[in-house]
């Protein structure tokens, strides 16, 4: 079954510095791999989304995340950390259940700008 | 184009009560799916409606339980609802199409059931 795994629950960086959210999966056959971000009180925003193209994947608000078949891992990076990115970020990966695509989330991992 | 909306924004309901939860999915979209988000977690997948019908569904109970409608909105129907109810519940349309299916979330609906 495919799962991901979100190294850190909490990571703080400062403000201009470099932010990398750590993320890991298991799956059976190529996955389709995403970034969202939730800040509070809010749904899920799509940040990238990795399909099999390109394997370093360019989303909004200045992220990327590289896609590494020998790792299993995507993790997330932005060159320099802003307050407003300050949020919650998952991990996930697509799967099939009875014949419905579904999404399974990590746990999350709460980034922390400081000034 | 209207994106996904959810109501109401927030619930309290109480123990043994039922609850009905509401989805309207982004136009052109024609699947829906439910998701659970527990405080501190990320969304579990509780199921999928599809053309009016449920089309897979995760590891939750029986009282949980859906209908799409003919224009694929959707309602979440909670019974016998239990203090682990309380929980952001995230709603997510998408069009099916074979391969890969985007899903667009909505804002959600916070219940807390005490």
């Amino acid at each position: 079954a495919q799962s991901v795994t979100q190294l850190g629950s909490h990571v703080s960086v400062s403000e201009g510095a470099l932010v990398l959210l750590r993320c890991n999966y298991s799956s059976s056959v190529p996955p389709y791999l995403f970034w969202y971000v939730q800040y509070p009180n809010q749904g899920l925003q799509l940040l990238l989304k990795y399909t099999s193209a390109a394997t370093l994947v360019k989303g909004i608000n200045g992220f990327e995340a590289e896609f590494k078949k020998s790792e299993t891992s995507f993790h997330l990076t932005k060159p320099s950390a802003h307050m407003s990115d300050a949020a919650e970020y998952f991990c996930a990966v697509t799967t099939s259940i009875q014949g419905a695509q579904k999404l399974v989330f990590g746990q999350g991992t709460r980034l922390t700008i400081n000034p | 184009e209207t994106g996904v909306t959810q109501s109401p924004t927030h619930l309290i309901k109480t123990r043994g009560q039922q609850v009905t939860l509401r989805c309207s999915s982004q136009s052109g979209h024609n699947t829906v799916s439910w998701y659970q988000q527990a405080l501190g977690q990320g969304p579990q997948f509780i199921f999928q409606y599809y053309r009016e019908e449920e089309n897979g569904r995760g590891n939750f109970p029986p009282r949980f339980s859906g209908l799409q409608f003919p224009n694929y909105s959707s309602e979440l129907n909670v019974n016998a609802l239990e203090l682990d109810d309380s929980a952001l519940y995230l709603c997510a349309s998408s069009f099916a199409r074979g391969g890969y299916n985007e899903q667009f979330f909505g804002p959600g609906t916070r219940l807390t059931v005490l």
